[in-house]
């Protein structure tokens, strides 16, 4: 079971570039959000997702956008990366049918910005 | 504001040594309480949720409890692969469906 799969893994960017961090879940979960972990902080909810279609921000939005053309797929897009996004990013789902449900995250992705 | 508060930041135990993590939060609302734990270079690995005051989740050597303000992740026996983060999250009532706000996490290191 692949679960929540990000990619990549590790990325360093310049200033000012742009990228996409990738999320793939195949659990059919309709739930699917995106976190970022800074130290000494917790992880922050950037967006997220209840459905193919809709998203909605977190706590934290400025500089990040989001889609959901699928169900399985819920990428994260760095507009102009600014070292202040230098953070790791998980990406999480969980099937909408009540509340409390198992959240489960993926792995990771470990970005510096320079 | 609601927040979420988990002690200690770090906790060292000896093999064998029972010890408890908490979890505090500020009460406005409270729709479901997660435990996860987080090796280090992973994601959060879900072990628990509880949902009212008084309930109670075990899982081998750890055993979650709820209270109307607080919740408490006890540790019995631990042994060193039990070393990790653990992080506590809330979803509010009221706040859409699966938005957790996190603690800080507790470091737990088990010496042998």
């Amino acid at each position: 079971n692949a679960g929540v799969t990000q990619t990549p893994k590790f990325q360093v960017l310049k200033t000012g570039q742009s990228m996409t961090l990738q999320c793939a879940q195949d659990m059919n979960h309709e739930y699917m959000s995106w976190y970022r972990q800074d130290p000494g902080m917790g992880l922050r909810l950037i967006h997220y997702s209840v459905g193919a279609g809709i998203t909605d921000q977190g706590e934290v939005p400025n500089g990040y956008n989001v889609s959901r053309s699928t169900t399985e797929d819920f990428p994260l897009r760095l507009l102009s990366a600014a070292p202040s996004q230098t953070s790791v990013y998980f990406c999480a789902s969980s099937p909408l049918s009540d509340s409390g449900n198992t959240i489960y995250f993926g792995e990771g992705s470990w970005l510096t910005v320079v | 504001e609601d927040q979420v508060t988990q002690s200690p930041e770090a906790l060292r135990l000896q093999e064998g040594e029972s010890s408890s993590l908490n979890c505090s939060y500020t009460v406005s609302g409270l729709r479901g309480l997660f435990w996860y734990r987080q090796d280090p270079g992973k994601g959060p690995e879900f072990l628990f949720t509880l949902y009212s005051a008084g309930e109670e989740k075990e899982k081998e050597r750890l055993k979650a409890t709820l209270t109307k303000k607080e919740s408490f992740l006890h540790i019995t026996a631990p042994k060193p692969e039990d070393s990790a983060t653990y992080l506590c999250a809330v979803q509010w009532a009221g706040t859409s469906y699966g938005k957790l706000t996190f603690g800080q996490g507790t470091i737990l290191t088990v010496h042998p």
